[in-house]
């Protein structure tokens, strides 16, 4: 069964804070991205990685970073935590077909008091 | 660029009865479109998709959408509806990536799903 795991359910951290957000992916694909998701707004993309050490910039990226030092994980950085980033994070992964589906983990809460 | 709607913010529906729900996109070349459903505190699943073909697709858990090109719409719908399908639906379109073939998703902003007894 293919599988998407992500590090942590829920957190809780302060402004200011750095904060990493794991992802790592079973299925050996190539392609990695992370969204958010918010009340109203949907899935927006905020980086996708498509091979190692390769990243690209999705819709919403200010304020992130991403790292891809292996192909099954991929992180998420927030350098500076602030409230506006307080969200529910889902990252995802797909072969590099166009016609494969995307699989995406269980989602991180994050919280930034 | 490609976009997504879907009127519909919440929805009810009585356990048994059909449902439809609306999605709208906008692309100017063939769309990839997907259904997802999200239940509570979980991941996104894929329901169903469509490339190319026959229009009617049929997916999991008894959903089907039908994908009209004439009203760019890409409707999910269930002859009866479980207490189970409670949850949200979240429509997407995909745009390959020249370079390296996958899709680049964009979502609707969702619609959620209450299913009374």
């Amino acid at each position: 069964d293919v599988k998407v795991t992500q590090s942590s359910r829920y957190l809780v951290k302060r402004t200011g804070e750095k904060v990493f957000l794991e992802c790592v992916q079973d299925m050996d694909h190539e392609n990695m991205f992370w969204y958010r998701q918010d009340p109203g707004l949907g899935l927006r993309l905020i980086y996708f990685s498509y091979d190692v050490k390769m990243k690209e910039k999705g819709d919403i990226p200010e304020g992130y970073s991403v790292s891809r030092e292996k192909k099954e994980r991929f992180s998420l950085i927030l350098e500076s935590a602030s409230t506006n980033q307080t969200s529910m994070y889902l990252c995802a992964s797909i072969n590099g077909l166009s016609t494969d589906t995307q699989y995406f983990g269980p989602g991180t809460r994050l919280t930034v008091l | 660029a490609q976009s997504v709607t879907q009127p519909d913010i919440h929805i009810t529906v009585s356990e048994g009865a059909s449902l439809e729900l609306r999605c709208n996109y906008s692309y100017g070349a063939t769309p990839y479109l997907f259904w997802y459903v999200q239940s509570p505190g979980q991941g996104l699943q894929l329901l169903l998709k469509y490339f190319s073909g026959d229009t009617l697709v049929q997916g999991i858990k008894g959903f089907e959408a039908e994908f009209k090109r004439s009203q760019s719409s890409f409707n999910l719908r269930k002859p009866s509806v479980h207490w189970s399908d409670a949850a949200e639906y979240f429509c997407a379109v995909g745009a390959n990536r020249v370079n390296t073939g996958f899709q680049k998703l964009v979502f609707g902003t969702g619609t959620r799903l209450l299913v009374s007894p």
